[in-house]
């Protein structure tokens, strides 16, 4: 069964360092892969996706995804945190064979101080 | 400006009691979706409905209700029979199935269940 494991539940930097959350997959064949971003009491908006164009996947607000099939990764990364970065952040994955359904990670809340 | 208008944001209810909570788009998307995100547990699906006058269960669809009767509209009830309703509602869309058609998100309902 395909899954999504994202790597830390809370991650803290300090504005201006480089933000990095971190998320594996799971899954047999290739994937199409998300990137979601929460602020509170809001619904997810999403930041980027890999539909296998590109391994390099650029979003919005500066941040950028790159798939790794070795490792089976799709990390989120962004080269200097503002403070407007603070929110939750889902990685999602799902299959062509499997009905349309995405499968969420547990979110990772970015915290960024000044 | 198009978007997926949820209704009410707040929403409180004694046990015991059904409750409908109101989803509507004007995106002309095909697929909509419910999901339910409780802390720590990512966002879990309960229903989705690619199609009108169809839908299919999610993951966590007992205690829960559906229908999909107009292209725009698809409110879900949460029925006296769900064991734990108090949570975060989200209903989505997409333009297609969301495997690789990314979904938009309303703003949810916070339900609490006393």
């Amino acid at each position: 069964a395909q899954s999504v494991t994202q790597l830390g539940s809370h991650v803290s930097v300090s504005e201006g360092a480089l933000v990095l959350l971190r998320c594996n997959y799971s899954s047999s064949v290739p994937p199409y892969l998300f990137w979601y971003v929460q602020y509170p009491n809001q619904g997810l908006q999403l930041l980027l996706k890999y539909t296998s164009a590109a391994t390099l996947v650029k979003g919005i607000n500066g941040f950028e995804a790159e798939f790794k099939k070795s490792e089976t990764s799709f990390h989120l990364t962004k080269p200097s945190a503002h403070m407007s970065d603070a929110a939750e952040y889902f990685c999602a994955v799902s299959l062509y064979n499997q009905g349309g359904k995405l499968i969420f990670g547990q979110g990772t809340e970015l915290s960024v101080k000044p | 400006d198009g978007g997926i208008t949820q209704s009410p944001k707040y929403l409180f209810r004694k046990e015991g009691q059904n409750v409908t909570l109101s989803c509507e788009q004007n995106l002309n998307h095909d697929a909509m979706y419910w999901y339910r995100q409780d802390p720590g547990q990512g966002l879990r699906l309960i229903y989705y409905s690619q199609i009108v006058n169809d839908f299919q269960k999610g993951d966590i669809a007992e205690g829960y209700s559906v229908s999909r009767e107009k292209k725009e509209s698809f409110p879900l009830t949460v029925t006296s029979a769900q064991k734990n309703p108090t949570a975060f509602y989200l209903c989505a869309s997409s333009i297609g199935r969301s495997y690789n058609s990314p979904l938009h998100f309303g703003n949810g309902t916070r339900l609490t269940v006393t």
